[in-house]
């Protein structure tokens, strides 16, 4: 079974709207985190956000934020008043406390800001 | 502040040819060293992990090798490149003392075309 899905290969969004980005995780761990990061055209990775599993609150960093619903294992990313810099692939990933220095990576979600 | 380097940023190999790509991190010490390939459209393949000088862990069996020669520098090596091997390569730290948060900070990536 896929560890991390993400279920939308494009997404397109209005500039200055909200957009939210979906990423649903299978483990077994109460110990794991949950991440995800961004990948522009010119192919570096840039963290986001982090989100541990012992955490209540939903992690923020700035215009982004994840909608982390446990129960439901899902750690969507939020992001408001997109910009056209926001156009990017977008990665969730899932550290487990089991898997070592193991990451895993969904195959990831293409965003496209329109003016 | 901590900054990661990789060169070369794009190389165009023969079949049958070697590889060395270089990884070099700065401003942090001990650090995990990971590397991961991409291909294109697709999400991250873990190769390699490092804990420490010299200690390896290779993920999927493959013609790659990895080497830790020195803390901060982490080396990825073929003898004889496949056509498979083309991808984008994505080097990666995160620092021993960050437990199960373990974010992960990627360098800027080196396109391997073999052809």
């Amino acid at each position: 079974a896929q560890k991390i899905t993400q279920t939308q290969p494009g997404m397109f969004v209005q500039e200055k709207e909200a957009v939210t980005l979906d990423c649903t995780y299978d483990t077994s761990d109460q110990s794991y985190g949950l991440f995800w990061y961004k990948q522009p055209s010119s192919g570096e990775m840039i963290f986001l956000i982090y989100q541990g599993s012992y955490d209540e609150q939903n992690a923020t960093e700035g215009r982004y934020s994840l909608n982390f619903q446990k129960a439901r294992k899902s750690a969507n990313l939020v992001i408001s008043a997109s910009q056209l810099g926001d156009s990017a692939m977008y990665f969730c990933a899932m550290r487990e406390s089991t898997g070592g220095f193991k990451t895993i990576f969904g195959a990831g979600t293409r965003l496209f800001v329109k003016a | 502040s901590q900054t990661i380097h990789q060169w070369p940023a794009t190389l165009v190999q023969p079949v049958g040819s070697p590889l060395s790509l270089e990884c070099t991190v700065e401003g942090t010490s001990n650090p995990n060293l990971y590397w991961y390939r991409q291909a294109a459209g697709r999400g991250l393949q873990l190769l390699f992990y490092s804990v420490g000088i010299g200690q390896i862990s290779s993920e999927v069996p493959q013609n790659l090798s990895a080497s830790r020669p020195q803390d901060r520098q982490f080396i990825l090596s073929s003898k004889k490149l496949l056509l498979s091997d083309s991808g984008f390569y994505l080097c990666a730290w995160s620092s021993q003392a960050s437990g199960n948060t373990d974010t992960q900070y990627f360098g800027p990536g080196t396109r391997l075309t073999v052809l």
